[in-house]
């Protein structure tokens, strides 16, 4: 009865393909998150969704694209991966926007080789 | 400027020590802050939300907020090594709705 998961927990591929990892929470939040935790392990927001509409998209290059099917889902794609996108990428969910705890996921270890 | 700020340390106390944790922000439309843990290879988890000034206990955690100096801090009392891990200071800002900062978080190393 994990609350929030993600999978895979591992992912190692070659520079220039494209790849998804995906999220899933039964906390029934309506608000979830995707994060970057780089090699300084410097956690910084990417997205986030409130009732599957997108209400924060910061400066990430275009080829990251979230998907939200539906409130306790959200997924992450991403084209044409370079050695920088490596990093742990961490999903969250709050049961709404604004001040609320955040819960993360497990997160996923993104090698781009 | 940066946003939210930490000393990344590392900051090593011995066993029973008080450690001490500090975190400034930009913002002061900030409403809420947060201290996570996050341990070597594992997700962050929450162990103090602060909303108004003051301090704010539970168990061996204080976490002290004052608006006036943006300034947040988390205590420590009686330090375990397993207390060991990064300490991330998280404060929600203004912006589009409001948005989560996280600091860079700080070190802290128990010594048995």
């Amino acid at each position: 009865d994990t609350a929030v998961s993600q999978t895979p927990k591992y992912l190692v591929t070659q520079m220039g393909n494209d790849k998804s990892i995906k999220c899933e929470q039964n906390l029934g939040h309506d608000t979830m998150y995707w994060y970057k935790q780089d090699s300084k392990k410097f956690l910084k927001i990417m997205f986030s969704y409130n009732n599957k509409e997108l209400i924060i998209n910061e400066t990430v290059p275009n080829r990251f694209s979230p998907k939200s099917p539906d409130k306790a889902h959200l997924n992450l794609h991403i084209n044409s991966l370079e050695l920088g996108d490596s990093a742990v990428y961490f999903c969250a969910s709050s049961p709404s926007t604004g001040t609320d705890t955040q819960y993360f996921g497990p997160g996923t270890r993104l090698t781009v080789l | 400027q940066k946003e939210v700020e930490q000393n990344s340390g590392p900051l090593s106390v011995p066993e029973g020590a008080i450690a001490s944790l500090n975190c400034t922000y930009s913002d002061r439309g900030s409403q809420s802050f947060f201290w996570y843990r996050q341990y070597s290879g594992k997700s962050p988890e929450l162990i103090m939300s602060i909303y108004s000034n003051g301090d704010k206990e539970d168990g061996r955690f204080t976490a002290q907020l004052n608006k006036a100096s943006q300034y947040v801090s988390l205590l420590i009392r009686d330090s375990q090594p397993s207390d060991s891990a990064t300490y991330l200071c998280a404060v929600n800002m203004p912006g589009g709705g409001f948005k989560t900062i996280f600091g860079a978080g700080t070190r802290l190393f128990v010594k048995a």
